[in-house]
This record gives C-alpha cells, structure tokens and sequence, in this order.
C-alpha cells in the first residue's frame, strides 16, 4: 500500500498567516493527490483534486501543487473559517490511502 | 441537488453484524463508482471500498476484507456495506461517498452513520 505522510500534524497560525502543509507519498503518485477540509461533526470537503486542481466553489486562496512522491498545499491569507484539519489523500492506486492529517488551530 | 444519506449505524456487540446503507439522490448512480470511508474517534479517515457502476468491479482494504462486503441497487439508487464480525476497532463514523478507480476523488459525502461496537 501507498503510505501518506503529512506535515506538520498541528500548526497553529493566525487570522492574515500564509500556511503551507505538505504530503509525501511512500512512492511515485504521479497527479494522483487531493486534499480535504474536514470539520468536526461534518464529512470532508474536498479542497483541491489532481494535486493542483481547485474544486468548484473552493475560494482561491487555496492552491495545490506538486507531483511524483511531494505535494503541497497552500492557503495564501489565512481566514476564521478555515481552521479544520486538512487530509490529503492518493487516488493513484487502491487501497485509496489518506493522510494522518494535519490539524491547523488559531494562535 | 446531491445527496447521500447514510443509515443503519448504531450500538452492537464484538462479534456481530450491521447493515449501511446509502441512498443517493442528484447524480446519475448507475454511471458512478461509490465508496465506503470511515473516520474512527480521535483519528483520521480510512477508505474501506468501491465498487463499479456495475457492481462487477469491487475493492477492499486488507482492514475489513474477508468480513465486509459492499453492494449496490442501481434501481433503488443505493449503496451498502454489510459489516461482519465486528471489532471494537471497527467503532467509527461512516461515510458512503461518490468516487473510487478512475474517479479517485470524493467530491461528494453523505453526512455520515455512527457505528459502535462494544466488548
């Protein structure tokens, strides 16, 4: 199976802040990346799919780049609404492996 | 509108058995690969399964293989997950959501079941 590795599990930054979290994959995923925000008590939403490509509706200051085995996402200016956990998540072969997580907190 | 609403979660023994279910609304269900993912207390998301458009193509992880099995009713626009010998571990919410091979991603998620099992 394909391990996912994210970075750092916990941040904490404020209201303003540019955030990066990266996503390592135990092995070459090609595109195969995506990433979720997930809200306690409510399913994920999903950010960014095909590593850098935005979802419908998911506001611009979101962004996801790379590709083979490093990924990031980026969140350009940090707002109230964003503070959730992030997963990323690879769909280049099952088992569908995600993330640990990384749990982004208000400073 | 897409919806997916889960149903079937509750309290059980180790040991015994419970049905999923999700009916799905929104989409064309017959053209689109369904998965089941579960988020277990204080952890993060696992994805359990798929299965095909039409139910021939089916994928487990090794976690719950040999004791879960996913099926579908293209005509009742719905999915399931009978769950068997269930294990504390198995305690989790449940997640039916659209996607799995070539549609890797989860655009869309019910809004979960609950599920405990308890020694």
């Amino acid at each position: 199976d394909i391990q996912m590795t994210q970075s750092p599990s916990s941040l904490s930054a404020s209201v303003g802040d540019r955030v990066t979290i990266t996503c390592r994959a135990s092995q070459s995923i090609s595109n195969s990346l995506n990433w979720y925000q997930k809200k306690a008590g409510k399913a994920p939403n999903l950010l960014i799919y095909a590593a850098s490509t935005v979802d419908g509706g998911v506001p611009s200051r979101f962004s996801g780049s790379g590709s083979g085995t490093d990924f990031t996402l980026t969140i350009s200016s940090l707002q109230p609404e964003d503070f959730a956990t992030y997963y990323c998540q690879q769909s280049n072969t099952a088992p569908y492996t995600f993330g640990q997580g990384t749990k982004l907190e208000i400073k | 509108q897409v919806q997916l609403v889960e149903s079937g979660g509750g309290v059980v023994k180790s040991g015994e058995s419970l049905r999923l279910s999700c009916a799905v609304s929104g989409f064309t269900f017959s053209g689109s690969y369904m998965s089941w993912i579960r988020q277990a207390p204080g952890e993060g998301l696992e994805w359990l399964s798929y299965i095909s458009n039409s139910g021939r193509a089916i994928y487990y992880a090794d976690s719950v293989k040999g004791r879960f099995t996913i099926s579908r009713d293209n005509a009742k626009n719905s999915v399931y997950l009978q769950m068997n010998s269930l294990r504390v571990e198995d305690t989790a919410v449940y997640y039916c959501a659209r996607g799995g091979a070539s549609t890797g991603y989860f655009r869309h998620w019910g809004q979960g079941t609950l599920v405990t099992v308890s020694s």
